[in-house]
């Protein structure tokens, strides 16, 4: 069984511009989180997806991200503009709903 | 709301000893408990949790983490660490009924030969 997959490994770009991070889940998980570690703070969750829907979006910092699940598969994350403070490790993790969370290797932002 | 404090941000170990990580939680009720590792270049990777029962939990790769109630706490324990044990190590918390976690900063571990 194929785990989480997220794309790109790691992103570099300038202050201003735009990244999307595409995550891919274990099939058949209906479950799809994101989240995202700054240097040296701990993991936060930005978003939960439930299928296509967002159940918990309490984590987002601002309307400069934007999640999207179309059709309750893969989930894009943009960022639009980019700021200095969106730097980080953005981690995507999927489960069935029985409490276990299966994370990917993350996309790390670098933004100068 | 929950939160979750690592006190250690970084520890060495030399190879063969043993190795306690400390976590402590706030939660007013009973937590889901959890420790992930990553490792360079790798995901996070789930080793071991708690949700219920029997508070000595065996994980993968040789860990095990006890729940203590009473002290707030679920630390990891491995008696003879290697040098593959070399990683960071996130302490998290979840609640019953769902799915989202709250993550300590982590402790990096390094192991010494």
């Amino acid at each position: 069984e194929a785990g989480v997959t997220q794309f790109p490994s790691h992103s570099v770009i300038e202050k201003g511009q735009t990244v999307t991070l595409r995550c891919d889940p274990i099939s058949g998980h209906d479950n799809l989180y994101w989240y995202r570690r700054v240097m040296g703070k701990e993991i936060k969750f930005l978003l939960h997806f439930v299928k296509e829907s967002k159940q918990d979006e309490s984590g987002m910092p601002n309307n400069r991200f934007l999640a999207e699940r179309t059709g309750g598969t893969y989930s894009t994350l943009k960022v639009q503009p980019a700021e200095l403070e969106d730097s980080g490790v953005y981690f995507c993790a999927s489960s069935r709903g029985t409490g276990e969370l299966f994370f990917g290797e993350g996309s790390r932002l670098t933004v100068l | 709301a929950q939160s979750v404090t690592q006190p250690d941000i970084h520890i060495t170990v030399s190879e063969g000893a043993s190795l306690e990580l400390r976590c402590n939680y706030s939660y007013g009720a009973t937590p889901y408990l959890f420790w992930y590792v990553q490792s360079p270049g790798q995901g996070l990777q789930l080793l071991l949790k708690y949700f219920s029962g029997d508070t000595l939990v065996q994980g993968i790769k040789g860990f095990e983490a006890e729940f203590k109630r009473s002290q707030s706490s679920f630390n990891l324990r491995k008696p003879s660490v290697h040098w593959s044990d070399a990683a960071e190590y996130f302490c998290a918390v979840g609640i019953f009924g769902n799915e989202k976690l709250t993550f300590g900063t982590g402790t990096r571990l390094t192991i010494i030969p």
